[in-house]
């Protein structure tokens, strides 16, 4: 089980440059997410989605699009990177948003530094 | 605005007891979670609150009153592999989570 898994692990991108970080979850779960994560501070919500075809926008979703095109793949895409969009991103996924105590499962974190 | 408020760091000797705190305003309150974090490494999920009082589970214990917008999470027995961090997120009325910058324990020998 292979739980959640996020490439590339690693990114350097340009200012300017467009890149896209994958997110698949193999639990079946209808509720994915994506956050950064900046050293001293808390992770801040990028984007999510509750289902299969629907997006909604979180705490910070400026410069970042996603898609949820099948259940199992939710997808990062940075248009024109910024050196503000340095940082770690998590992918994290759970069975429901809304009830009880839907624990997160996150994927390993990609690091993505934009020079 | 909502907020979160944990220590920035700590440190314990093994074999003893901690207790990190975690304060929170924010709006509704919809459950509150704790997670741990190694360096590098993705959080995992430790305890849920959701109702005022203890939560017990092995080593770690997780305590919540919610009239007083508190938490904390007791580790007991340390360990060297508990050196990590520990992120206190609050779910509100819009069943968002809202989390706290976390706080790094350092276990000494």
């Amino acid at each position: 089980n292979a739980g959640v898994t996020q490439t590339p692990k690693f990114q350097v991108l340009k200012t300017g440059q467009s890149m896209t970080l994958q997110c698949a979850q193999d639990m079946n779960h209808e509720y994915m997410s994506w956050y950064r994560q900046d050293p001293g501070m808390g992770l801040r919500l990028i984007h999510y989605s509750v289902g299969e075809g629907t997006t909604a926008k979180g705490e910070v979703p400026d410069g970042y699009n996603v898609s949820r095109l099948k259940k199992q793949n939710f997808l990062l895409g940075l248009e024109s990177a910024a050196p503000s969009q340095t940082s770690v991103y998590f992918c994290a996924s759970s069975q429901v948003r809304d009830f009880g105590a839907n624990v997160l499962t996150f994927g390993a974190g990609s690091r993505l530094t934009v020079l | 605005g909502q907020n979160i408020d944990q220590p920035t760091e700590m440190t314990a000797t093994e074999g003893a007891i901690v207790q990190i705190n975690c304060t929170y305003q924010t709006s509704g309150f919809n459950g509150l979670f704790w997670y741990q974090q190694h360096a590098g490494e993705a959080p995992t999920f430790l305890s849920y609150n959701v109702l005022d009082g203890l939560e017990e589970k092995g080593r770690f214990s997780s305590f919540l009153s919610r009239s007083k917008g508190y938490s904390y999470l007791l580790l007991k027995e340390l360990q060297m592999k508990d050196s990590a961090s520990y992120l206190c997120a609050v779910r509100d009325r819009n069943y968002q989570l809202i989390w706290g910058a976390g706080t790094k324990l350092i276990i000494k020998p």
